[in-house]
């Protein structure tokens, strides 16, 4: 089976850095996705690791470490935009799209 | 190119009906899976289909079904409608692999 845990929410102060964990306990591995989601709107792609290490794009940065089932996605120069739901999933590895979903992380900038 | 399209956007429904869900994926994708989102449970897989067979399914009941056309255009279908059934349903289309999702905006549906 799969199963996947994140922070249920998080507050930052606009202008910071904030790092949203994701640990996942799977059967096989196919990579970890990071998406997005603003109230009332489509989840949208942020980043796909499959290889151990840092990704960076823009603001936003995706690490993961195989060995120890984690991932953590950094976000830089908070902006009141990035107020959304981070959502970690990691797909089934027995062929298909099939995504399982942690709950998801309510960031919510401040100020 | 035109994003993933889902049809109603919002939808009432009394308990013990039913209702369809239509999604139009992006050009060329293959792929097409349901998603049910609550705020309790998160997102859950429902079912994937490709190339108009099922190729994956999720935990939920029979209730729950779907298909999908030769033109890859999806639709579920959620017999005797629950209170329960209240949620966000997306779906999500992918050109194929392990590659990112295009998910729609959603249906939401309210059970009453």
């Amino acid at each position: 089976g799969q199963n996947i845990d994140q922070p249920t929410e998080m507050t930052a102060t606009e202008g910071a850095i904030v790092q949203i964990n994701c640990t996942y306990q799977t059967s096989g591995f196919n990579g970890l996705f990071w998406y997005q989601q603003h109230a009332g709107e489509a989840p949208t792609f942020l980043s796909y690791n499959v290889l151990d290490g840092l990704e960076e794009k823009g603001r936003f940065s995706s690490f993961l470490s195989r060995s120890k089932g984690y991932s953590y996605l950094l976000l830089k120069e908070l902006q009141m935009k990035d107020s959304a739901s981070y959502l970690c999933a990691v797909p089934f590895t027995g062929g298909g799209n099939k995504l399982t979903f942690g709950t998801g992380t309510q960031l919510k900038v401040e100020l | 190119k035109a994003g993933v399209t889902q049809t109603p956007r919002y939808l009432i429904k009394t308990r013990g009906q039913q209702v369809t869900l239509s999604c139009s994926p992006i050009s060329g994708h293959r792929s097409v899976s349901w998603y049910q989102q609550t705020p309790g449970q998160g997102l859950q897989f429902l079912f994937e289909y490709f190339s108009e067979t099922q190729r994956n399914k999720g935990n939920f009941p029979g209730r729950f079904s779907g298909r999908q056309f030769s033109n890859s255009r999806s639709e579920m279908n959620v017999s005797t409608l629950e209170l329960g059934d209240s949620a966000l349903y997306l779906c999500a289309s992918t050109p194929g692999g392990y590659t990112e999702a295009f998910f729609g905006q959603g249906t939401r549906l309210t059970v009453v």
